[in-house]
């Protein structure tokens, strides 16, 4: 079935770095690509989302890249701080948002060392 | 503004037990959908609902029942528990009409299965 690849599963910065997290996706009609974050006891919440006709799309220290040719989308962190520490999900939707179905990558646990 | 909330927080079951999982938002949002979290696979669709009176499967519906009466409220129901079960239940709803785009995340229902 269609799926997406998310990776490294796990990922360790220093404060002031940047961090980059990728994910692969299998279906060609997916339009919508979203990125979570997730605390630790909490529920993910949206941080950045992207729709298959935009290449590229920033909000402060983050930003979103996809390349819809090689099926792949990523997300860049520049100048992490010790709160940016939790597990990040990809996700895209099977066919179209409107379909219903959105499927998650396997999540990337990142630390920020101060 | 409440958001969207779960009840209970954590739950222990026994094997072929049932029960049912209480989803509500006050946001009038028309899209639900029930997900579940296991370390390592990320998130995985249960349910889905684009309005009342609509549900549809996601990638892992076997087991576990939903019905939508009304906007507010998407119960899940586990009619006959298994261990394979054991899992962190999240309850998420979309402020873009009947789409799945930018989820609202419930805190979501620690579920042990004994």
């Amino acid at each position: 079935g269609e799926n997406v690849e998310q990776h490294p599963s796990t990922l360790s910065v220093q404060e002031g770095d940047s961090a980059v997290i990728k994910c692969t996706y299998s279906d060609s009609a997916s339009n919508y690509f979203p990125w979570y974050k997730q605390e630790l006891g909490k529920g993910p919440q949206l941080i950045i989302d992207i729709r298959s006709n935009v290449g590229e799309k920033k909000d402060q220290r983050i930003a979103v890249t996809l390349n819809k040719t090689a099926k792949h989308f990523s997300l860049h962190i520049t100048e992490t701080q010790p709160e940016d520490s939790a597990v990040y999900f990809c996700a895209a939707t099977l066919g179209s948002s409107n379909t219903g179905k959105l499927i998650f990558g396997q999540g990337t646990t990142l630390q920020v060392k101060p | 503004n409440a958001g969207v909330t779960q009840t209970p927080k954590f739950q222990v079951l026994k094997t072929g037990q049932s029960m049912t999982l209480q989803c509500a938002q006050d946001m009038n949002h028309e899209y639900m959908s029930w997900y579940r979290q296991d370390p390592g696979m990320g998130l995985r669709l249960i349910h889905y609902s684009v309005g009342a009176g609509i549900t549809d499967q996601g990638e892992v519906p076997n087991g576990y029942n939903v019905s939508r009466s009304t906007t507010e409220d998407f119960p899940l129901r586990l009619l006959s528990a298994a261990p394979s079960q054991t899992s962190v239940y999240f309850c998420a709803s979309s402020s873009v009409g009947a789409t799945n785009e930018k989820l609202f995340f419930g805190s979501g229902t620690q579920l042990s299965v004994l």
